[in-house]
């Protein structure tokens, strides 16, 4: 059951360096997420896909940009990194059903120098 | 305004004993949810509890259960007869809007750090 995978889960990058997270969920959902994690300030909301086909802007999408590649696969990518986006990365995914809760990758941690 | 607010940074409590982790909302929406997500040193996310605002009971589930207080716009977490496994950090979230639109990001709060002592 491998639920929602995230890769890598390390990375280490430069100023200005580029990458992109990778998500993939086998529970068929239809809405993913990407959300960041910083030291006292719980999980702030970057990107969420509703459906396939259709991306949207969270609270801190900027810096950011995401594809929904299709239903499976959601992948969040740093153009340009800045130390500010040092942080761990969760991609999470849901459906529209019972309490709709949302299942989590294992989190990836990305450190800009 | 913060929409989910968690005021107890850190808590300890003496293992086998019950605590609350407290947990206020701000929302306009007359359709929302509120959830607990429990987050141990490993890192992973694990969904603990869920309250419907509509829900006429309080939400249980095994040793955690949700008091939830409508009017005062509260969503406690209780954990009975703590264990020290419990010992990691605790989020309250929320969802507005209805299940059947495309809002169905959670909000956090900033968490609270939960020690359960020996």
């Amino acid at each position: 059951n491998a639920g929602v995978t995230q890769t890598p889960k390390f990375q280490v990058l430069k100023t200005g360096q580029s990458m992109t997270l990778q998500c993939a969920q086998d529970m068929n959902h239809n809405s993913m997420y990407w959300y960041r994690q910083d030291p006292g300030m719980g999980l702030r909301l970057i990107y969420y896909s509703a459906s396939e086909g259709t991306t949207d802007k969270g609270e801190v999408p900027n810096g950011y940009n995401v594809s929904r590649l299709n239903k499976r696969e959601f992948s969040l990518r740093l153009e340009s990194a800045a130390p500010s986006q040092t942080s761990v990365y969760f991609c999470a995914s849901s459906e529209m059903i019972a309490t709709g809760e949302l299942f989590f990758g294992e989190g990836s941690r990305l450190t800009v120098l | 305004a913060q929409k989910i607010t968690q005021t107890q940074p850190g808590m300890f409590v003496q293992e086998k004993e019950a605590v609350t982790l407290d947990c206020t909302y701000d929302t306009s929406d007359p359709s929302y949810g509120l959830f607990w997500y429990k987050q141990p040193s490993s890192g992973e996310m694990i969904f603990l509890i869920y309250q419907g605002s509509y829900d006429q009971q309080n939400a249980t589930e095994g040793r955690y259960s949700l008091n939830f207080q409508k009017a005062r716009k509260s969503a406690n977490l209780v954990i009975s007869a703590s264990q020290l496994g419990d010992s990691a950090m605790y989020f309250c979230a929320m969802r507005e809007a209805p299940m059947d639109t495309g809002r169905r990001a959670l909000t956090f709060g900033s968490g609270t750090r939960l020690q359960v002592q020996p």
